[in-house]
């Protein structure tokens, strides 16, 4: 019963490029939340998705930032023309309904040289 | 706008000791409490989950209760042991709310 996946682990990037990271829910999950954690903070909520939908972005930078999550396949954080400032681990959490229990994956680190 | 605050220092205990972490909010009602475990590089373990309804709760070493009034969770590991080494992360949800809000997390040592 694998949990909730996340890819790549590790991401480098230069400034101006785009990163795409990717979560697979866990089995039977339909709910997706993505979180960013800085050094030192606390996880800070990003987006809500259920499949094809975005149900809340209101955590989202309003620009280079989008979220989907495609009937097949797994959901996409994408950031486009990277920062410095956009380096984090990004989280992503699935849960069956919308619960109050999220299982979080692995995380990806992206570092913006 | 709301505030969560856990203990700003990292607490270091002897193993066979009982941690106590704290977790106070100020604006904010949350119908629920949750805490949370974080090893160094992985993603956030799920641990507890305590309602406003709700004293006190128990899962094996680990106590958690609630108190709305003082707006305080208090998060208590019994006999601890080397291997509870990590980051503990309090986190808030509301009862139409599906985002949690988290704490900064304390990190505990435990020493052998």
């Amino acid at each position: 019963n694998a949990g909730v996946m996340q890819n790549p682990r590790h991401l480098v990037r230069r400034r101006g490029q785009e990163a795409r990271l990717r979560c697979s829910p866990m089995k039977g999950h339909s709910h997706v939340y993505w979180y960013r954690q800085l050094p030192e903070e606390g996880l800070k909520f990003m987006v809500y998705l259920q499949k094809e939908n975005i149900i809340d972005e209101s955590g989202m930078p309003k620009e280079r930032f989008s979220a989907e999550f495609p009937k097949e396949g797994p959901s996409i954080l994408r950031i486009q023309q990277v920062v410095r400032g956009d380096s984090a681990a990004y989280f992503c959490a699935s849960s069956p309904q919308r619960t109050d229990t999220q299982y979080f994956g692995p995380g990806t680190r992206l570092t913006v040289l | 706008s709301q505030k969560i605050e856990q203990n700003s220092e990292a607490l270091n205990i002897q193993e066979g000791k009982t941690a106590t972490l704290t977790c106070n909010y100020t604006n904010y009602s949350p119908a629920y409490l949750q805490w949370y475990r974080q090893d160094p590089g992985r993603g956030p373990v799920f641990l507890l989950l305590i309602r406003e309804n709700e004293k006190e709760k128990r899962k094996e070493r680990l106590k958690v209760t609630f108190d709305t009034t003082l707006k305080q969770s208090l998060f208590h590991i019994t006999a601890s042991q080397p291997a509870d080494s990590a980051t503990y992360l309090c986190a808030l949800g509301g009862s139409n709310d599906y985002k949690l809000s988290f704490g900064a997390g304390t990190t505990v040592t435990v020493r052998a």
